[in-house]
Order: structure tokens, then sequence, then C-alpha cells
């Protein structure tokens, strides 16, 4: 399923360095998130986007910005990576109809580690 | 917000018996409710979803009930297999703008 595409898929990076994410759609959806996972913690809301010129905070933004490059492509950046920020990341994308936002379409995930 | 809370956090059952996962939310404007698989290794995947003005909906071996009232929903897998086995989410959606995400019960299916 290439629906929605995330690079990379694993990534080990060392503290301090800055790495970017990528996400990119073909579903034609306007709103794409940002989401980590963490094991017993679910999925948590970093950023998320209805518009290219349009981004929202989540609830755990702090360490990460986010670029909505077109409707198609929304990447997630850490400035300065620390070891608490090794999770699994995922993109996910929707659209909004009968009244309720639908449910998400999800990359295939990228992991993160920060050494 | 809204906050949603997932119950139980493993389950295990034998091939062939039902399980069933509940999910409690706090916001009562709270009017879609999608259910996700992730298998391991794999992006989680929407299964089964329901709508605020429904009780309950079925898909095959899998369904959902809703209970506006008392702020829960319910997934229910019959006849369950060992590819059943992964982990599954519960979310609801408030103002239509995000998801909350339960914290995710890892189902077992014992051959």
């Amino acid at each position: 399923d290439a629906d929605v595409t995330q690079t990379p898929r694993n990534r080990i990076t060392k503290t301090g360095k800055r790495i970017m994410l990528e996400c990119s759609q073909t579903k034609g959806h306007d709103r794409m998130y940002w989401y980590r996972q963490d094991p017993g913690l679910g999925l948590r809301l970093i950023y998320y986007s209805f518009d290219v010129k349009d981004i929202n905070k989540g609830e755990i933004s702090d360490g990460y910005s986010v670029s909505r490059q077109a409707q198609a492509k929304f990447s997630l950046s850490l400035e300065s990576a620390i070891p608490n920020q090794t999770a699994l990341y995922f993109c996910a994308t929707s659209d909004y109809g009968q009244g309720a936002l639908n449910g998400y379409t999800f990359g295939s995930g990228t992991r993160l580690t920060v050494v | 917000g809204e906050n949603v809370e997932q119950h139980p956090s493993t389950l295990s059952v034998q091939e062939g018996d039902s399980a069933v996962i509940k999910c409690t939310y706090s916001d009562s404007a709270s009017n879609y409710f999608p259910w996700y698989k992730q298998e391991l290794g794999k992006r989680p995947q929407l299964i089964i979803d329901i709508r605020s003005n429904v009780g309950e909906k079925k898909d095959q071996r899998i369904a959902v009930t809703l209970n506006k009232t008392a702020k829960h929903f319910s997934l229910h897998i019959t006849e369950t297999q060992p590819e059943d086995s992964a982990v599954y989410f519960c979310a609801a959606s408030n103002t239509g703008n995000q998801f909350y995400f339960g914290t995710g019960t890892s189902l077992t299916v014992i051959p």
C-alpha cells in the first residue's frame, strides 16, 4: 500500500543532530498528521496540518517542527535530537465527511533511534 | 480535549473464543470512533468504525458497540483466529480535527 509513504524507514542518529522525516501521500487528503508511538503510551500527536498554510501543535510538539511543502508532503524535523525522541513515528492522512473526521490512513512508519 | 482509556492492556484467548476490548471517552461531543489493528512491525490499519448516531456495527467476525450515555465503546471479535493476534487501538474524535487514541490492547490468540 503506497498511499502514504514515509522515508526513511529506519534511522539511527546521534544526540544533537538535526534530522528530517518525510511523508508523502497520493490519497488527495487535505489533513496530515505526525504521531509518535511508544510502548504502553499508544499514539501521541506531534503536529497536524489541514493545508499548506495551516500548522497546528499537538500534545507533544516540544523539540519538533514541521513543514507542509505541498498538499501531498508533510515533513517532521528534530532540530537537535535527544535520546528520549527514540520512537516509532507515523505519518497519517485523513479527510472530513459526514460531519466528522474520517479514519486515518497511516504510513509505514519510521523507526528512529537517537544514541 | 478528550481522554480515551482502553482496557485491558493485554488479552489472551483460545482460538475460537471471543475477545472484547473496551474503551471509555470523556468528551460527550465525540462523534466518531474508529478501531485500528496493528500487526507486529506494521502500520495501524482501520478495521471498523462507528458514528455516534449508531449503537452497533458488524463486519463479519468483528463488531463495535457504542453506549453514548455511559461514554464507552467496545470491540468484539468472535471465533478468534491466530491471525487476529495484534495490537488494537481505539480512538475518538470530538472536534473533527484529530483523533485521540487509547493506549492499545495486545491480543494473543492461542492455537
